[in-house]
């Protein structure tokens, strides 16, 4: 019961920037955009997340909307190690309670290619 | 150092046998996790622990018992194990249940 929803497979050029779209239409006030990715035989890897403001760290940015229904996670320079399947999720903000859990989609196949 | 560490990383075991998986976070983290991958990649939560009591269970059998004998501990004791179970388990913790959550790297468990 994933609320995003993603492009099963993208393919990028190493070295350009691999954008990755992601749309949570119903997405509420109180919910925030999540970004994870998983290589190959490895465990989920946090990106980065956002509320309403685009967002920027040492591995991505985070573009969203205004109207917040959407969002693009940007990789500026992709390489091979980027190669991985990417997920958007949306994850109520705050703490306490059960609410608060990650609910992955399918998340978006990126392949970087030489 | 690994944050979330899980052991083992390989589990090939039988039907019917009892195996445990466990958990360590060095963090300092409040709330813990179980998720399980199976082999359409789906990744869905099991359990979560916030300051050694459950808060989440997803309608997992009964066969699956966490455990947590403190904060930095999350261990998953699974009886009676059949061949559907096969499947990557991964632990995770977050700071508290609405903070960031880190994964581990996973335990590969085969049932034969």
């Amino acid at each position: 019961d994933a609320k995003t929803t993603q492009p099963t497979s993208m393919d990028c050029a190493e070295g350009r920037a691999a954008n990755l779209p992601c749309n949570h239409s119903t997405i509420s006030g109180n919910e925030y955009v999540y970004w994870y990715r998983q290589i190959h035989s490895q465990g989920p890897q946090y990106i980065i997340h956002g509320l309403k403001n685009n967002e920027t760290n040492e591995m991505a940015s985070l573009i969203i909307t205004e109207d917040r229904k959407s969002s693009t996670l940007i990789l500026p320079h992709a390489t091979l190690r980027d190669t991985a399947v990417y997920y958007c999720i949306v994850r109520v903000a705050g703490s306490g309670g059960s609410n608060y859990k990650l609910t992955f989609g399918k998340g978006t196949l990126l392949t970087v290619n030489p | 150092d690994t944050a979330v560490s899980q052991t083992p990383k390989y589990l090939v075991t039988q039907m019917g046998n009892d195996k445990s998986i466990k958990c360590e976070q060095n963090l300092g983290h409040d709330t813990m996790y179980w998720y399980k991958q199976d082999s359409k990649k789906f990744l869905k939560i099991m359990f979560s622990y916030n300051n050694k009591e459950l808060i989440i269970n997803e309608t997992v059998p009964n066969r699956f018992s966490p455990k947590s004998p403190d904060k930095a501990h999350l261990n998953l004791h699974i009886n009676s194990l059949e061949l559907g179970d096969s499947a990557v388990y991964f632990c995770a913790s977050s700071q508290d249940t609405g903070s960031t959550i880190y994964f581990g790297e996973g335990s590969w468990l085969t049932v034969v």
